[in-house]
């Protein structure tokens, strides 16, 4: 089955800091992986998946299958990176989302 | 555009009774998913429909049912509550053709089972 860790539950870095949140897969097949961000008072949206490579609001991830991680980074967090972020897995023929439980990143002045 | 709406936003039950929670799908989607989502926890695969029946299911037990309706809006039941049902309930919705995997949700209907 599949499983998806993120480690830390909470995260605080300094604006202008670099940040990387956890993310750990467990899978058999070939991952499909996204990040979705969960600002305040908002709902869950698409911040990145693997597959299109690119870069959303400076973050980046990259799949590392030897190490089966997927895991975010930004080289400058802004406070607006201040969210929830949810690290998922793609899989079945539903293509349904198996979530982690989540890192609540903030950034601080 | 038109996003995922549900409804009720909140609402309180008692063991054992039953409660339909109802999801909207954002304008030109025809695929609708559930999910629940525990106080502290990711969100939970609980199924998907597609042209009106159940496409995929997640570990929940029979008690848990769905709808969908020729508009593509969708409908959530869960009977015989239990406590552990307490939680957030978010539907969200995609495109069948040309999916690039990504689901658009809606702010959820928040269960709390008394």
């Amino acid at each position: 089955a599949q499983r998806v860790t993120q480690p830390e539950k909470l995260l605080s870095v300094f604006k202008g800091a670099p940040v990387e949140l956890k993310c750990n897969y467990s899978y058999s097949g070939s991952p499909e992986l996204f990040w979705y961000v969960q600002y305040s008072r908002q709902r869950l949206q698409l911040l990145l998946r693997h597959i299109s490579r690119e870069s959303i609001k400076g973050f980046t991830a990259d799949l590392n299958k030897g190490e089966t991680s997927f895991h975010l980074k930004k080289p400058f967090a802004q406070e607006e990176d201040s969210a929830m972020y949810y690290c998922a897995l793609s899989s079945g023929s539903a293509r349904q989302l198996t979530f982690g439980s989540g890192t609540q990143l903030t950034v601080l002045p | 555009e038109t996003g995922v709406t549900q409804s009720p936003t909140h609402l309180i039950k008692t063991r054992g009774q039953q409660v339909t929670l109802r999801c909207s799908s954002q304008s030109g989607h025809n695929t609708v998913s559930w999910y629940q989502q525990a106080l502290g926890q990711g969100p939970q695969f609980i199924f998907q429909y597609y042209r009106e029946e159940e496409n995929g299911r997640g570990n929940f037990p029979p008690r848990f049912s769905g709808l969908q309706f020729p508009n593509y809006s969708s409908e959530l039941n869960v009977n015989a509550l239990e406590l552990d049902d307490s939680a957030l309930y978010l539907c969200a919705s995609s495109r069948s053709m040309g999916n690039t995997g990504e689901l658009f949700f809606g702010e959820g209907s928040r269960l709390t089972v008394l």
